[in-house]
């Protein structure tokens, strides 16, 4: 089973470049989420989507954008990438947004900005 | 506004002995408590969740937390831990949803497991 997967695992970026974090779910879950893990701290929320073309932002969401135009894909995007972007990246999934259900997280995509 | 805290940002451990991870959390709604496992470089894996009913809620690789409503806590146990329980542990705390309209998710800042021969 796959599941949530991420790539790239690791990236270097040097300050003012762009790039583009992949997520893709092969679960057909509804909700997918981006997540920020600094060092130290727990999880962030990004952005989140509801469904193929519906996103919000949550509560980091400067410097970042996102596109759902399918089910199964989310990516992120670092635009004009500063240090403090420099952090772990979550991707995650969920059938529905509630508690009830569980959600999966992929492993993860460590990204350094210098 | 929902927060949680864990005490201990690292806990030390022989093998085979017991170990308990504090969380305590505030939230002026209803809570729905999660504690999460990350092993080194990998993603985050449920370990247990409580939505209701009892109190005691068990969990996968012998994990248990309980849930104590007048404490504001949900303490993480487990009666003999393993090498491979090496990890760093997250408690979080839920209004109802992961992220959006459903409600949020908040995690603590982590807890450091280490365990030593």
């Amino acid at each position: 089973n796959a599941g949530v997967t991420q790539t790239p695992k690791f990236r270097i970026l040097k300050i003012g470049q762009s790039m583009t974090l992949q997520c893709t779910q092969d679960m057909n879950h509804n909700y997918m989420y981006w997540y920020r893990q600094d060092p130290g701290m727990g999880l962030k929320l990004i952005y989140y989507s509801v469904g193929a073309g519906i996103t919000d932002k949550g509560e980091v969401p400067n410097g970042y954008n996102v596109s759902r135009s399918t089910t199964e894909d989310f990516p992120l995007r670092l635009e004009l990438a500063a240090p403090s972007q420099t952090s772990v990246y979550f991707c995650a999934s969920s059938p529905t947004g509630v508690v009830a259900d569980t959600i999966y997280f992929g492993e993860g995509s460590w990204l350094t900005v210098v | 506004a929902q927060s949680v805290t864990q005490l201990d940002s690292q806990v030390p451990v022989f093998e085979e002995a017991p170990v308990e991870l504090r969380c305590n959390y505030s939230s002026s709604v209803s809570v729905y408590l999660f504690w999460y496992v990350q092993y080194p470089n990998q993603g985050l894996q449920l370990l247990l969740k409580y939505l209701s009913g009892s109190t005691l809620v068990k969990g996968i690789n012998g994990f248990e937390a309980e849930f104590n409503k007048s404490q504001t806590s949900f303490h993480l146990r487990k009666p003999s831990v393993h090498i491979s329980d090496t990890a760093e542990y997250f408690c979080a705390v839920s209004d109802g949803g992961y992220g959006g309209s459903q409600g949020n998710l908040i995690f603590g800042k982590g807890t450091k497991l280490s365990v030593k021969p």
